[in-house]
């Protein structure tokens, strides 16, 4: 069953420095990729989502970069801020199948 | 306010029980999903629904059942064949299969 891996599985950031997160799949069948922010029992919110014809995508703080030639998506967090602590999720979905990464667990220091 | 709302936000199943979990949104959305979410780990697919009167078996379907009657709705019953329920439950909808999704915040089930 294809998988996404996501790397780190934590990350430590202080204010005001940028977090970055990592996935990786292993083709790229999927119509959207899309980034979600979690906080302690609350379903995830859409962060950001990119197309796989799209190399780059920003809205605020928050980046999609997407390298199709090594398989990889990466969130970029620009100043990140201790309300940014949550748990990011990254995804790939298509019309009959979506994926989920394990998650990256964020915290940010002050 | 459009959005996605699951209820109760906390469940209680006793032995032998069966459960039904709410889900309606009012996005218009064409697709609906049914996710378990064990603690700190990632999303599994139990059910999607790409339109009415139509849903698919996800990855971990076993001892929960789903209905799709009206756009909006699509409930999740987890049935006394679950033999560990305890979980959180999360609904999403997009506007169409494939699409970014939408959401809920959850549904905690434990056992008495």
């Amino acid at each position: 069953q294809q998988q996404v891996k996501q790397s780190p599985q934590s990350l430590i950031v202080q204010k005001g420095g940028i977090s970055i997160i990592n996935c990786a799949y292993e083709n790229t069948a999927f119509d959207y990729f899309p980034w979600y922010q979690q906080f302690p029992g609350k379903g995830p919110a859409l962060l950001i989502a990119i197309r796989p014809d799209v190399s780059e995508k920003k809205e605020g703080r928050f980046t999609i970069s997407f390298n199709k030639s090594a398989k990889q998506f990466s969130l970029h967090i620009m100043d990140s801020q201790p309300g940014d602590s949550a748990t990011y999720f990254c995804a790939m979905t298509s019309y009959d199948k979506v994926i989920f990464g394990p998650g990256t667990s964020l915290s940010v220091i002050p | 306010d459009g959005g996605i709302t699951q209820s109760p936000k906390y469940l209680f199943r006793k032995e032998g029980q069966n459960v039904t979990l709410s889900c309606e949104q009012n996005l218009n959305h064409d697709a609906m999903y049914w996710y378990r979410q064990d603690p700190g780990q990632g999303l599994r697919l139990i059910y999607y629904s790409q339109i009415v009167n139509d849903f698919q078996k996800g990855d971990i379907a076993e001892g929960y059942s789903v209905s799709r009657e009206k756009k909006e709705s699509f409930p999740l019953t987890v049935t006394s064949a679950q033999k560990n329920p305890t979980a959180f439950y999360l609904c999403a909808s997009s506007i169409t299969p494939g699409q970014p999704q939408h959401f809920g915040d959850g549904t905690r089930l434990s056992i008495l």
